[in-house]
């Protein structure tokens, strides 16, 4: 597997309160990306990144944030969780934006 | 904006039968992707395609792209059990990958 890691791994919080979410990578790729998997939706993009402080958004990015101030992390972040954000969480990394993607983990993150 | 739409949802075969899953986009792609993942796991690179009418083989897998590089087909030869899992197709145009919803495969042994 791709050095990839995603912390946590599995987080239940409550309505409201703010979650930040960790992608860290030892690949040194350029690019970063943010998915949030659900049923029957497969894999959406959040947000993602083409370098160092070089972000930008993806088909669901309301109610999301990030920031990626090194190479190798890409951090994800929810400014007030809310229960429709209950889903599993998918980073991934790319050389190049059209080239193949490797994914870390997932975070299983659950707002009640 | 682009879409890339995948058919069927879910397939349930029995050990040893075939298996296919469709991929179309809505506009032409630079390359076209697929990527397996298991339950509970996370999505797994297959293969990329990039040239018009390519086919592609591993093992029992054969991927097949579009002449007009707006479709693509993943065929499964005599399924296991181990082939289980979500199979995604994702197109490359000018947007960041649009991944198709997935078609989730069930192998009966």
């Amino acid at each position: 597997d791709a050095g990839i890691t995603q912390s946590p791994r599995h987080k239940v919080t409550e309505t409201g309160t703010p979650v930040t979410l960790r992608c860290h990578q030892t690949e040194n790729h350029r690019y970063m990306y943010w998915y949030r998997q659900d049923p029957g939706h497969g894999l959406r993009l959040i947000h993602y990144s083409y370098g160092v402080k070089d972000t930008d958004k993806g088909e669901v990015s309301d109610g999301y944030s990030v920031s990626r101030s090194k190479t190798e992390d890409f951090l994800l972040t929810l400014e007030s969780a809310t229960s429709s954000q209950t889903s599993v969480y998918f980073c991934a990394i790319s050389v190049a934006g059209p080239d193949e993607q490797y994914f870390g983990p997932g975070t299983r993150l659950t707002v009640t | 904006g682009q879409q890339v739409m995948q058919i069927p949802q879910y397939q349930h075969v029995q050990e040893g039968e075939d298996f296919t899953t469709y991929c179309n986009s809505s506009t032409t792609l630079s390359n076209i992707q697929w990527y397996k993942q298991r339950p509970g796991g996370h999505p797994v690179f297959l293969i990329q395609l990039v040239k018009s009418g390519e086919v592609k083989k591993q093992k029992r897998l054969t991927f097949q792209f579009g002449e007009a590089k707006k479709n693509s087909s993943l065929h499964i030869t005599a399924t296991q059990t181990t082939d289980v899992g979500t199979y995604f197709c994702a197109g490359a145009g000018n947007t960041p990958l649009v991944f198709g919803k997935g078609t989730r495969l069930s192998v009966i042994a």
